[in-house]
């Protein structure tokens, strides 16, 4: 089966500065990238994704930027703010069937004021 | 959001009980999850559901029983509590579109002492 690996677990930033959480996956068959912002003691949520027809899509200080050949993709946050600290996960899916999606560990992301 | 809720958010139970964990949506998606939430360990699944009285394990499934009668219901048993099963549970829909975002409930905070 699918399986995702993110990285780093945890990353600190200063307020301002950027941030790259980077994911692999394994099947070459998955075509569909989410990644989800779990606030502490909150619901995970989609901030954004991406599939596989597509480099790269952005969405203000957030983008995702895909590499079907070697199978990464990664989340961008541009001008971090403290309300961006959270934990981020990325998942990977594929169509046929259900879009059951395969998520990796998640990314403790801490934003310093 | 509203429209997929979990019940009950917290439960503290002891081992060798049952235990049954309700997840009920508005929205009359197809696909309904659950996932356990565990420090290090990301998101897990545990059971998922493409429809009404269609069922199939995930990940973790050892130790759950699902359900799905009504397309708005997804409940999760615990037949007989253990430890390992202290977790954030989370509850998660999704369309049958294809565009594969997941609407994940408020989550269950469970204790098995």
């Amino acid at each position: 089966g699918e399986n995702v690996e993110q990285h780093p677990s945890t990353l600190s930033v200063q307020e301002g500065d950027s941030a790259v959480i980077k994911c692999t996956y394994s099947d070459s068959a998955s075509n569909y990238f989410p990644w989800y912002k779990q606030e502490l003691g909150k619901r995970p949520q989609l901030i954004i994704d991406i599939r596989s027809n597509v480099g790269e899509k952005k969405d203000q200080r957030i983008a995702v930027t895909l590499n079907k050949t070697a199978k990464h993709f990664s989340l961008h946050i541009t001008e971090t703010q403290p309300e961006d600290s959270a934990v981020y996960f990325c998942a990977a899916s594929k169509a046929g069937g259900s879009y059951i999606p395969t998520f990796g560990r998640g990314t403790s992301l801490i934003v310093h004021p | 959001d509203a429209g997929i809720t979990q019940s009950p958010r917290y439960k503290i139970t002891e081992t060798g009980r049952q235990v049954t964990l309700m997840c009920h949506q508005t929205w009359s998606h197809s696909y309904m999850f659950w996932y356990r939430q565990d420090l290090g360990h990301g998101l897990r699944l545990i059971y998922y559901s493409a429809a009404a009285d269609i069922t199939d394990k995930g990940e973790v499934p050892d130790g759950y029983v699902v359900s799905r009668s009504k397309t708005e219901n997804f409940p999760l048993t615990l037949e007989s509590a253990t430890r390992s099963q202290t977790s954030v549970y989370f509850c998660a829909s999704s369309t049958n579109s294809g565009k594969g975002e997941q609407f994940f409930g408020p989550g269950t905070r469970l204790t098995v002492l």
